[in-house]
């Protein structure tokens, strides 16, 4: 089946500084990717649309200036945490899905910001 | 936008026990799709129910769609240490924009831990 490869598993990083976090997808074409946000214990919540070839679309409340992302080409999309402080320290998905069939997620990122 | 909510939001259990879990909503869904997620690992998808009164099998899991694509529960039978996990249900997005069945919205999930 798909796969929806996310990088990396893990990081940690210092208070202020930025986070690139790469979801690609191995084995098809994906014009559009979509990136949740989960805390410990909670569910996935949406933040963000990534289209290729064109701007991001946020769902309400995330700030577009805070989580840079940039879909350049059809399998890689690109979340990049930017000035990260504790409180962004959360655990991202990516997912994609071919043409429209089901969704896949890839295996998500834990950051923790020190 | 459509919201899903989820109960229990943790059940504890003994091996070879029943549980069901239910997502219910006020809004009507096109299909409702159930998902199974390890600590550390992306959402892992168990079932699609699309038809109002669908009843779908996957070997001990039961899922059911209302009859009105409003609600659906998840019913695991004889539960075993390996059905531990966050379960979550998830449906089409929707807004004023319209529905992308790209984007899902999740119900707050139910944290199962099955005892041996």
């Amino acid at each position: 089946g798909a796969v929806v490869s996310q990088h990396p598993s893990r990081v940690i990083c210092k208070s202020g500084t930025s986070v690139k976090i790469e979801c690609r997808s191995l084995d098809f074409q994906a014009t559009t990717m979509f990136w949740y946000r989960q805390f410990p214990k909670q569910s996935l919540m949406l933040m963000a649309t990534s289209n290729e070839g064109s701007k991001a679309t946020y769902e309400q409340g995330v700030e577009k200036d805070k989580f840079l992302i940039n879909h350049a080409s059809l399998t890689l999309s690109t979340l990049t945490v930017t000035s990260a402080h504790p409180e962004d320290s959360s655990f991202y998905i990516c997912s994609a899905r071919p043409g429209y069939e089901k969704l896949f997620f890839g295996s998500g990122t834990q950051l923790s910001v020190l | 936008t459509q919201l899903l909510e989820q109960s229990p939001q943790f059940l504890s259990i003994q091996e070879g026990e029943n549980l069901t879990v239910y997502c219910n909503s006020s809004s009507v869904f096109s299909s409702l799709q159930w998902y199974r997620q390890e600590p550390g690992e992306g959402p892992v998808l168990l079932v699609t129910v699309v038809t109002g009164g669908e009843v779908k099998k996957l070997k001990r899991l039961t899922f059911q769609f209302g009859d009105a694509r409003k609600d659906s529960s998840l019913h695991i039978t004889a539960a075993q240490t390996g059905d531990t996990g966050l379960y979550l249900c998830a449906g089409p997005f929707s807004n004023a924009g319209g529905t992308s069945y790209g984007k899902l919205t999740f119900g707050q999930g139910t944290i199962l831990t099955v005892h041996p």
